[in-house]
């Protein structure tokens, strides 16, 4: 399985300032997402992280509120924008391939509180 | 998109005894359908999967168990210990390779 590491592991932030998160895999992986999981809940697909395009979100999530970047297909950021309370939260990137033999496995997650 | 729900959101059970987890999805083109195991503080950690071909799958204690025409699929968890107490939840892939989760079930595991 791929190895993947998520920067900053925790922050606390003010509101409406923004937090970009890093995700990194030791390899070059086909799909990379973005998921939230508020306390207590389910994983909640954020966004497609696309490499060399626009990520594709999912309904409920905009781009001008979480802009995702993946530059490459080892590398991938989430912005949480103008962020407020409702907004704290674990987010966790994943990866996986698109063959039917390729499994999603998670980051470490960064748990976000905003104040 | 598709959507997967997951019975029960708790379950209690004794040590030894075993614990059943459902679920089901609503995109019968969804073709990959994962479990996961989720302690407190981690990462969910895939702990068996099935695909769309295949109707049972085991690994030692755990099994999972798919019925594609009524879209459900099962984890079965067999002489339970207490170090299986955790949340488990459910997924299915879809078409376009998007993973949707089912709601969890909290699993405590008495000893």
């Amino acid at each position: 399985s791929a190895v993947i590491s998520q920067k900053p592991s925790r922050d606390i932030c003010q509101r409406g300032t923004s937090l970009t998160i890093q995700c990194q895999v030791d390899s070059q992986v086909t799909m990379m997402f973005w998921y939230r999981q508020q306390p207590g809940q389910s994983l909640t697909l954020i966004a497609t992280a696309n490499q060399g395009s626009e990520a594709t979100y999912e309904s409920g999530f905009v781009i001008d509120k979480f802009p995702i970047s993946r530059p490459n297909l080892t590398f991938s950021t989430l912005t949480v924008s103008n962020m407020s309370p409702e907004d704290s939260s674990i987010y966790l990137c994943s990866v996986a391939g698109t063959s039917s033999h390729n499994e999603q496995f998670f980051g470490p997650g960064t748990r976000l509180t905003v104040l | 998109g598709e959507n997967v729900e997951q019975h029960p959101s708790t379950l209690s059970v004794q040590e030894g005894d075993s614990a059943v987890i459902k679920c089901t999805y609503s995109d019968s083109a969804s073709n990959y359908f994962p479990w996961y195991k989720q302690e407190l503080g981690k990462r969910p950690q895939l702990i068996i999967d099935i695909r769309s071909n295949v109707g049972e799958k085991k690994d030692q204690r755990i099994a999972v168990t798919l019925n594609k025409t009524a879209k459900h699929f099962s984890l079965h968890i067999t002489e339970t210990q207490p170090e299986d107490s955790a949340v488990y939840f459910c997924a299915a892939r879809d078409n376009f390779n998007k993973f949707y989760f089912g709601s969890g079930t909290k699993l405590n595991v008495k000893p």
